[in-house]
């Protein structure tokens, strides 16, 4: 069981917004704002998105866009497109240490 | 262009030991700080290990004081010794540069049966 919890599973259709979130159960983790995002296609390595939070990584579609409210952080797709379809994972520190931590990961499906 | 390779991977058997590499171009490793994830077959990414820059290395605790990470150099390779394996070590093993894992390895396959 991670520290970070994000749902299993979301769904939307071409063209919608939809925000995956990514929840700290330990309050131990997000209280730092180094949180990154990676998309995952099946058979692919992860691909990183966001990072510190908020930033998007130089390339990355502007239909992406990272925040955080209290212990949940949150991964925004704007349009969505048929290729969004992917796995999709937070990542960061845990408290205080060296030690990291991925989410559970989010299969999102595009309708 | 940045780029990471990683190899050799295999099929082990239980209690047995593996030597991954994971070779960069492109960028100076030892300037970096590197990570090993993993991810077994249908599940999800799996911090395993990192090395900061400056020599400190870190492991999550179903690793710790069974695989090493090292680092060589002269020939700007990554790798992870890993010792005492067990079939819950069956996983995909990628390499990733950089604290925020920019940049990451097509990943190499280790399979831990009898």
């Amino acid at each position: 069981q991670s520290a970070l919890a994000q749902p299993a599973s979301v769904s939307g259709s071409p063209g919608q917004s939809i925000s995956l979130s990514c929840t700290d159960t330990s309050s131990d983790v997000i209280r730092s704002d180094y949180v990154s995002w990676y998309q995952q296609h099946p058979g692919r390595a992860p691909r990183l998105l966001i990072y510190d939070t908020v930033k998007r990584l130089s390339g990355v579609s502007g239909r992406f866009s990272g925040s955080k409210s209290g212990n949940t952080a949150s991964l925004t797709i704007s349009d969505l497109q048929p290729d969004d379809e992917a796995h999709y994972y937070c990542y960061s520190h845990t408290g205080g240490s060296s030690l990291r931590v991925f989410g559970g990961g989010t299969k999102l499906t595009v309708l | 262009e940045e780029r990471l390779v990683e190899s050799g991977g295999g099929l082990v058997q239980p209690g047995g030991s593996l030597r991954l590499s994971c070779s960069a171009s492109g960028f100076t490793l030892s300037g970096n700080y590197m990570s090993w994830v993993r991810q077994a077959p249908g599940r999800g990414l799996d911090w395993v290990s990192l090395m900061y820059s400056g020599g400190d290395r870190y492991y999550a605790d179903s690793v710790k004081d069974r695989f090493t990470i090292s680092r060589d150099h002269s020939k700007n390779t990554l790798y992870l010794e890993m010792s005492r394996l067990t079939v819950e070590d069956t996983a995909v093993y990628y390499c990733a540069k950089g604290p925020n894992m920019d940049v990451w390895g097509q990943g190499s396959t280790v399979t831990v049966s009898s």
